[in-house]
């Protein structure tokens, strides 16, 4: 079982609508969570962090946690086509050292 | 505030040479993480430096190494390269310990090796 576990896609939201981008970790002691960005060619961008369960919202973007069943999730309101990117969740990870591990990402394509 | 930078942007190399990569971090950030980013394997963590100490380590071979130096710039150095080192390599920074804190991450430094 992969650590990070996400799918791959690509998912397909037309313009306006919700997406729901979800992730989840083996690991049940870790403690922080990271949602980045990543457009073709270019560099991971963070878009959220959070650190406890519950709900965390920046803007359009709603990060949920739900640590008993080692579940992220991120939320994209009022989706458009300039947020189809990949999506990567990053997890930190306590493997008796601290590293953070990435999933592989959810391509998320926005249709006009 | 300057963001991460990473030198050089792109690379071309061939089998059994070695390369070295520059990453300057953000201003007051200490920890610098390297990772290797590929179509197949995704973003695979090599190693993390915090205040001139690698920290922690990525399942690679010993032909990847680090250094962070005091000003907290680092280094990575692939010696003896394949073929399958050809990837993306972004550094990114954070102001504390990885995985506590937000990582920053740089463009990149695209090795070809040919």
């Amino acid at each position: 079982q992969k650590e990070v576990e996400q799918n791959s896609g690509p998912l397909s939201v037309p313009e306006g609508a919700i997406a729901s981008l979800n992730c989840t970790y083996s690991d049940r002691v870790s403690q922080s969570f990271f949602w980045y960005r990543q457009y073709s060619g270019k560099s991971p961008e963070l878009i959220m962090s959070i650190y406890s369960n519950g709900d965390k919202e920046d803007g359009r973007f709603t990060a949920q946690l739900n640590k008993a069943s080692q579940y992220v999730s991120l939320l994209i309101r009022d989706s458009q086509p300039s947020d189809s990117a990949t999506y990567l969740c990053a997890v930190n990870v306590l493997g008796g050292y601290q590293k953070v591990t990435f999933g592989t990402g959810t391509k998320l394509q926005v249709i006009p | 505030k300057a963001g991460v930078t990473q030198t050089p942007r792109y690379l071309i190399k061939t089998r059994g040479q070695q390369v070295t990569l520059s990453c300057s971090p953000i201003s007051g950030h200490r920890s610098v993480s390297w990772y290797q980013q590929t179509p197949g394997q995704g973003l695979q963590f090599l190693f993390e430096y915090f205040s001139e100490t690698q920290r922690n380590k990525g399942n690679f071979p010993g032909r990847f190494s680090g250094r962070q130096f005091s000003n907290s710039r680092s280094e990575m150095n692939v010696s003896t390269l394949e073929l399958g080192d050809s990837a993306l390599y972004l550094c990114a920074s954070s102001p504390g310990q990885t995985g506590d804190h937000e990582q920053f991450f740089g463009p990149g430094t695209r090795l070809t090796v040919l």
